[in-house]
């Protein structure tokens, strides 16, 4: 089946500080999402990307396909973005919409 | 925007009980999913149904059954719950579509067998 690996798996930053978060992942997908698991255990769905850039506020995404990884920037954090973000994919050939989720990135912001 | 909607937030029931979580979104998908999650394991699928009175086993559907009887709603059901299937249990939607679409979950539901 379809491997995705996200990194750094713990990172730990001062409010203010930027940072990126990748995933990879092992064949052509045709839905890849963004998660930011909040500590109350909801799962906020942060961007869909196949492909391409998109931006929100502070959080931005971009996903090469034909590289087969996607990078989740996060810029001037607060600490109210701790928590875990997972990288999740579906594959091309699945046309099921079973998504394979990634281990996460625990993310915690420091005052 | 869509709304995923799980009848608990917090359950605890005892072994050998049949447990019933419910699953119910607003937005006329076709797709819905329950996954169950755990420490250094991560998301797992249990079953997910393309249309009402479909379903697909997913990677873990042992030890439970789903229901799919309106295209709204969708129930995960432990025959007989047992204390490996305390879990985070968390629900999913999306549209039916080529190219793959959207997935939105509820809040979760943390079940506890005693």
């Amino acid at each position: 089946g379809i491997q995705v690996e996200q990194s750094p798996p713990d990172l730990i930053l001062q409010e203010g500080a930027n940072s990126t978060l990748r995933c990879n992942f092992s064949d052509s997908v045709n839905n890849l999402q963004w998660f930011h698991q909040n500590p109350w255990g909801q799962l906020i769905n942060l961007f869909y990307i196949p492909s391409g850039t998109k931006q929100n506020g502070r959080l931005s995404a971009t996903t090469v396909a034909t590289e087969r990884y996607s990078l989740l920037y996060i810029s001037s954090s607060q600490t109210t973005d701790s928590g875990v973000y997972f990288c999740a994919v579906e594959r091309a050939s699945s046309n099921t919409g079973k998504l394979i989720f990634g281990q996460g990135t625990t993310l915690q912001v420091k005052p | 925007d869509v709304k995923v909607t799980q009848s608990s937030r917090y359950l605890v029931k005892r072994t050998g009980e049949k447990v019933f979580l419910e699953c119910v979104q607003d937005m006329d998908h076709e797709n819905m999913f329950w996954y169950r999650q755990d420490p250094g394991l991560g998301l797992r699928l249990i079953y997910f149904s393309y249309d009402v009175k479909m379903k697909e086993k997913g990677d873990i559907p042992e030890g439970y059954s789903v229901s799919r009887e309106k295209k709204e709603r969708f129930s995960l059901i432990l025959e007989s719950a047992s204390t490996n299937q305390t879990s985070m249990y968390l629900c999913a939607s999306s549209l039916l579509g080529t190219g793959g679409m959207p997935q939105h979950f509820g809040d979760g539901t943390r079940l506890s067998i005693l």
